[in-house]
């Protein structure tokens, strides 16, 4: 069974910090990992997806990465603002022929002006 | 930008009740999903739909839930007998063709499910 943890659970940072936000998975065979974004009450937004042949995936100033074999991936903030304070959460595609993504508890994102 | 629609909004339903959330998906994407979040919790896997059947589903998504997709743009979730433990929000999501594509998902804004 595939366990997806986040940390931190919470984090709050001043406006202008670069930031990491951890998801790490248990079992290493995935097909592609997604970062999404979601705001209070609202539907999940789509940031990153990375492929389980790739490293690294950039959009603007985020840039999200994945190490496999340690059952890892970070998502980078660069230069925080206000706006990008939400839920983190990560999810994988994983298993043969399984289209479910299993999603980790997020990580609660609070920058503050 | 496409996007996946969601009604309602919000339901309040009595214990034992039926009820049916609908949902929108963008138009030239073939997976249709239901996802299910319990406030305070994880968002869920119920049950993934390609070809007008059920192609995955979840062990929560028992003989209670069933999914329909009507009329070739709908993709509905229906609820035979409401339980207090099925208050949640429901995502209703679509992805495209295979390849990269269909590992895009594009998720509504979801539907809040109240039991009382």
């Amino acid at each position: 069974k595939q366990e997806v943890t986040q940390i931190p659970a919470a984090l709050s940072v001043p406006e202008g910090e670069n930031l990491v936000l951890n998801c790490s998975f248990t079992d290493s065979a995935i097909y592609n990992l997604q970062w999404f974004r979601q705001d209070p009450g609202k539907g999940l937004t789509s940031l990153l997806l990375i492929q389980s042949s790739q490293r690294e995936q950039t959009s603007g100033r985020l840039n999200a990465s994945l190490d496999r074999s340690s059952g890892r991936s970070t998502l980078y903030i660069a230069a925080s603002q206000p706006g990008d304070s939400a839920t983190y959460l990560c999810a994988l595609h994983w298993g043969t022929g399984r289209r479910a993504l299993t999603f980790g508890s997020g990580t609660r994102l609070q920058v503050q002006p | 930008e496409p996007e996946v629609t969601q009604t309602p909004s919000h339901q309040v339903t009595q214990m034992g009740q039926e009820v049916i959330l609908r949902c929108v998906p963008i138009s030239n994407h073939l997976y249709f999903y239901w996802y299910r979040q319990i406030l305070g919790q994880k968002v869920e896997f119920l049950v993934s739909f390609y070809n007008n059947e059920i192609s995955e589903k979840s062990e929560i998504f028992d003989d209670q839930f069933s999914v329909e997709r009507p009329d070739g743009s709908n993709f509905t979730l229906k609820i035979r007998s409401t339980k207090l433990e099925d208050s949640a929000m429901y995502f209703c999501a679509s992805s495209g063709r295979l390849g990269s594509g269909a590992n895009v998902l594009t998720f509504g804004a979801g539907s809040r499910l109240t039991v009382l």
